[in-house]
């Protein structure tokens, strides 16, 4: 079965400064991977997704993903932060395939610093 | 199209009584999740159903919690009796295949 570890629960970053939060799966199969952003009082929304083609992936703020087969990780940067990109961010995969489960992470806090 | 809608968007309830939570996919998905998010134990899949037949809800922590899908357009969680244990946000998520699920805004559970 599938997983997805994100490998920090909380990244404090000073604003225009570049984060990366890091995402990390295993799986015996092909995979599509996604990150999730969820503002405070929200609904987590689609930031952006990998399902096939090239392995960079945008999303229409600033973000991009990388995806890496070797290294099995979905790693998610940003060259520079705003204070409104405060949330929190999950990443998540699911098996081409397969019925329509997506495994999420337990989710990355981005503390934006002045 | 208005994304998923649940209702309502918050709830306060009293320990021992039945809570029934909504939920409207977007026209045209064939997926729908029921999530539950708590800080201790984050996003939770509770159950999914796929053309309105549920496909695993291994997910489901007790007997008191039940869903139901009567058609494409409408799902209901039920959690009879509730517990204060039971208080989480409670999302609903529709998808088309596999291409990323659509959140909805989540109802706010508060059992006293």
């Amino acid at each position: 079965a599938q997983s997805v570890t994100q490998l920090d629960s909380q990244v404090p970053v000073f604003e225009e400064a570049p984060v990366e939060l890091r995402c990390n799966y295993s799986s015996s199969v092909s995979v599509y991977l996604f990150w999730y952003v969820q503002y405070p009082n929200q609904g987590l929304q689609l930031l952006l997704k990998y399902l096939s083609g090239s392995t960079l992936v945008e999303s229409i703020n600033g973000f991009e993903a990388e995806f890496n087969k070797s290294q099995t990780s979905f790693h998610l940067r940003k060259p520079s932060v705003h204070i409104s990109d405060t949330a929190e961010y999950f990443c998540a995969v699911s098996e081409w395939n397969r019925d329509d489960k997506i495994i999420f992470g337990k989710g990355t806090r981005l503390h934006i610093l002045p | 199209d208005a994304g998923v809608i649940q209702s309502p968007r918050h709830e306060v309830t009293e320990m021992g009584q039945e809570v029934t939570l909504r939920c409207k996919p977007i026209s045209g998905h064939d997926y729908l999740f029921w999530y539950r998010q708590t800080m201790m134990r984050g996003l939770e899949l509770l159950i999914y159903f796929n053309n309105n037949v549920p496909i695993d809800d291994s997910g489901m922590p007790e007997d008191r919690f039940s869903a139901k899908m009567p058609n494409a357009s409408f799902s209901t969680l039920k959690i009879q009796p509730s517990e204060p244990r039971d208080s989480a946000v409670y999302f609903c998520a529709s998808s088309l295949s596999n291409y990323g699920y659509t959140f909805g805004s989540g109802t706010r559970l508060t059992v006293v």
